[in-house]
């Protein structure tokens, strides 16, 4: 069975810096997708950036990227110039891309609480 | 609506009590998902759907029934509710991977907060 580990229960950021939320996780496929997903106090739980573990190059989107260590296990979120709106709860999660059954559940880790200072 | 919906957003019970926790999706996604999320455990699988008629035990699914008669509709039955099932409850939904070009992602509900006094 996959996990995820979330090591950092709390961070803290002031405004317009730039924060590291750590993930490893353990499996034993070659396969698979990890994902980070955001919740606020309204607690949707909002994507925020998606990696295919095939794909050597770490993903992007606007603020946030990735550092995708496969052999490491590592799975880091960096958010550059945080803003107020970014605190939240954030979660890494993982998906395999095999077929069937319960695979295509998620995994998550335990969640890290991001809060942003003015 | 669009999306996913889930019903109702806040619910008290006693215990004991049945309760039913609705999800409805208007996608037409094949899969379907119920998770908890409680304090220090993140989020976990409780019930899953391939398709309609097609469900199957996660990782706690203990003292929970689910059905899927047609695709949009989800629901979770605590059959005799307890207090240890006082949590945060989502649906979600996405994609089969066969479909082309799936991105499997899933898509979340807004959740139901549950207290069983």
């Amino acid at each position: 069975a996959q996990t995820v580990t979330q090591s950092q229960p709390e961070m803290s950021v002031q405004e317009a810096e730039t924060v590291t939320l750590s993930c490893t996780y353990d499996t034993s496929e070659s396969d698979y997708y990890l994902f980070w997903y955001k919740q606020p106090p309204s607690r949707q739980m909002i994507l925020v950036i998606r990696q295919e573990a095939y794909k050597q190059q770490n993903a992007t989107e606007n603020r946030f990227s990735v550092n995708f260590q496969k052999a490491a296990k590592s799975f880091s979120l960096k958010i550059s110039d945080s803003q107020l709106g970014d605190a939240a709860m954030y979660f890494c999660a993982y998906r395999s891309a095999y077929w069937g059954g319960s695979n295509y559940k998620l995994t998550f880790g335990k969640g890290t609480l991001l809060t942003v200072n003015p | 609506d669009a999306g996913i919906t889930q019903s109702p957003r806040y619910k008290i019970t006693e215990t004991g009590r049945q309760v039913t926790l609705m999800c409805h999706q208007t996608w037409s996604h094949s899969y379907m998902f119920w998770y908890r999320q409680d304090l220090g455990h993140g989020l976990r699988l409780i019930y899953y759907s391939a398709a309609a008629d097609i469900t199957d035990k996660g990782e706690v699914p203990d003292g929970y029934v689910v059905s899927r008669s047609k695709t949009e509709n989800f629901p979770l039955t605590l059959e005799s509710a307890t207090r240890s099932q006082t949590s945060v409850y989502f649906c979600a939904s996405s994609e089969s991977p066969l479909d082309r070009g799936s991105s499997y992602e899933q898509y979340f509900g807004p959740g139901t907060r549950l207290t069983v006094t």
